[in-house]
């Protein structure tokens, strides 16, 4: 159990369009997730915590407008990179905090690489 | 505030030979302590963790890690690596009390077993 999945893997998307990357938990319900993003060989930057049925919380220096978070469904949290720009292209990967668990474990997805052109 | 530190951007160990990747810790409470490994193009995923009781934890592929109060270190081991270990591993803590229960990350130690 415990399998949090992110569609799509891989994306190539032209200069100034935008993407939704989209995070579920397969097998559990998760009030939180949160959304990481990854530069090569380096450690995760928490970008945002999301929060089912509530604006999401973002982290200093991230700008809302443009990484637009919805949090639809216990299982279900998708992130949009409006305007997408080269500068965006990153590892974005996700993670769900399980509810029921006592001590709110995160389950990570596979993450998505996104490549803005 | 809390903060993780991983003092080592690379480790090397030939295949066979005991391994260690460091991790030290700040927080303001009892932390809760995780590690977790990355291969290339994917996501994390789950080591161990620490979160009450011994100090001596044991997780997947064979890794262990201890928890050490006193010089407030969490170092994954393992007394025998493997080529497939060869990754990168981070060390995260969580302060059950504080910041809504984000995970702070490590700067991540790229593992090298050679064989």
């Amino acid at each position: 159990g415990a399998v949090v999945s992110q569609h799509p893997s891989r994306v190539i998307c032209k200069s100034g369009t935008s993407v939704k990357i989209e995070c579920r938990s397969l097998d559990f319900q998760a009030t939180t997730m949160f959304w990481y993003r990854q530069f090569p060989k380096k450690s995760l930057m928490l970008m945002a915590t999301s929060n089912e049925g509530s604006k999401a919380t973002y982290e200093q220096g991230v700008e809302k407008d443009k990484f637009l978070i919805n949090h639809a469904s216990l299982t279900l949290s998708t992130l949009t990179v409006t305007s997408a720009h080269p500068e965006d292209s990153s590892f974005y990967i996700c993670s769900a905090r399980r509810t029921s668990s006592s001590y709110n474990e995160q389950f990570f997805g596979p993450g998505t690489r996104l490549t803005v052109l | 505030a809390q903060s993780v530190a991983q003092p080592e951007d690379q480790v090397n160990v030939a295949e066979g030979n005991p391994l260690t990747v460091k991790c030290t810790y700040s927080v303001s409470g009892n932390p809760y302590l995780f590690w977790y490994v990355q291969y290339p193009n994917r996501g994390l995923q789950f080591l161990l963790k620490y979160i009450t009781g011994d100090n001596l934890v044991k997780g997947s592929y064979g890794f262990e890690a201890e928890f050490n109060k006193s010089q407030t270190s969490f170092h994954l081991k393992k007394p025998s690596a493997l080529v497939s270990d060869s990754a990168l591993y981070f060390c995260a803590v969580r302060d059950p009390y504080n910041q809504g229960g984000k995970l702070i990350f490590g700067q991540g130690t790229e593992l090298s077993v050679k064989p």
